[in-house]
């Protein structure tokens, strides 16, 4: 069955500071991947996406994921943390019929 | 970018009554819509898929004789949570697909918290 793990429930990490999310992902064929962000009283935002090709993907807002089809992962990553990072994250597996399988999430706590 | 509205944001209804949510492509035609379900602190759970003149296509384990689903334009669908009962008291979010001209892009719409009394 298709499904996607997101292992952090919970991340905190200091302004400033690398950040890295992980997912993996259990999936029959090559999937499409996901992450998306979702901020209190906003929609989901799409971050980046994963089709074909380049295996490490850039999106928006400083935010990169690579991935590794023998890890069955499709990581998050940013360099440098900025506090309105502060969100919850959600990895998803999807295919050409636009339906999405969602990760639990992982709540992410930016300090100062 | 591409804008997906929903209305209400909030709603509080009594058990047993009938509550309409409203998902609207403001920018876009969308032939197909999503309704997910997002319980505290858990995932998206996809519901169903709403079909632009056609009926609804549901996943297992979702009632559709509770959750009617309306696809009634190319830019509106609705799902009507029927004799709602706190057990259905949860966030409610929908999406659209847009053409991106190589693949197509999910655009949420920021969803509708539905409580139970």
């Amino acid at each position: 069955a298709q499904s996607v793990t997101q292992p952090d429930i919970h991340i905190t990490v200091s302004e400033g500071a690398s950040l890295e999310l992980r997912c993996n992902y259990s999936y029959g064929a090559t999937p499409y991947l996901f992450w998306y962000v979702q901020s209190p009283g906003q929609g989901l935002q799409l971050l980046l996406k994963y089709f074909s090709g380049d295996t490490l993907v850039q999106g928006i807002k400083g935010f990169e994921a690579e991935f590794k089809r023998s890890q069955s992962s499709f990581n998050l990553r940013k360099p440098s943390v900025h506090w309105s990072d502060a969100a919850e994250y959600f990895c998803a597996v999807g295919d050409d019929t636009d339906k999405l399988i969602f990760g639990t999430g992982t709540r992410l706590q930016v300090f100062p | 970018g591409a804008v997906v509205s929903q209305h209400p944001s909030w709603v509080i209804c009594k058990s047993g009554t009938s509550v309409k949510i409203e998902c609207r492509s403001l920018d876009f035609q969308a032939t197909t819509m999503f309704w997910y379900r997002q319980f505290p602190k858990q995932s998206l759970m996809l519901m169903a898929t709403s079909n632009e003149g056609s009926k609804a296509t549901y996943e297992q384990g979702v009632e559709k004789d509770k959750f009617l689903i309306n696809h009634a334009s190319l830019t509106l669908s609705t799902l009507t949570v029927t004799s709602a009962h706190p057990e259905d008291s949860s966030f409610y979010i929908c999406s659209a697909p847009r053409d991106n001209g190589i693949t197509d892009t999910q655009y949420f719409g920021p969803g509708t918290r539905l409580t139970v009394l």
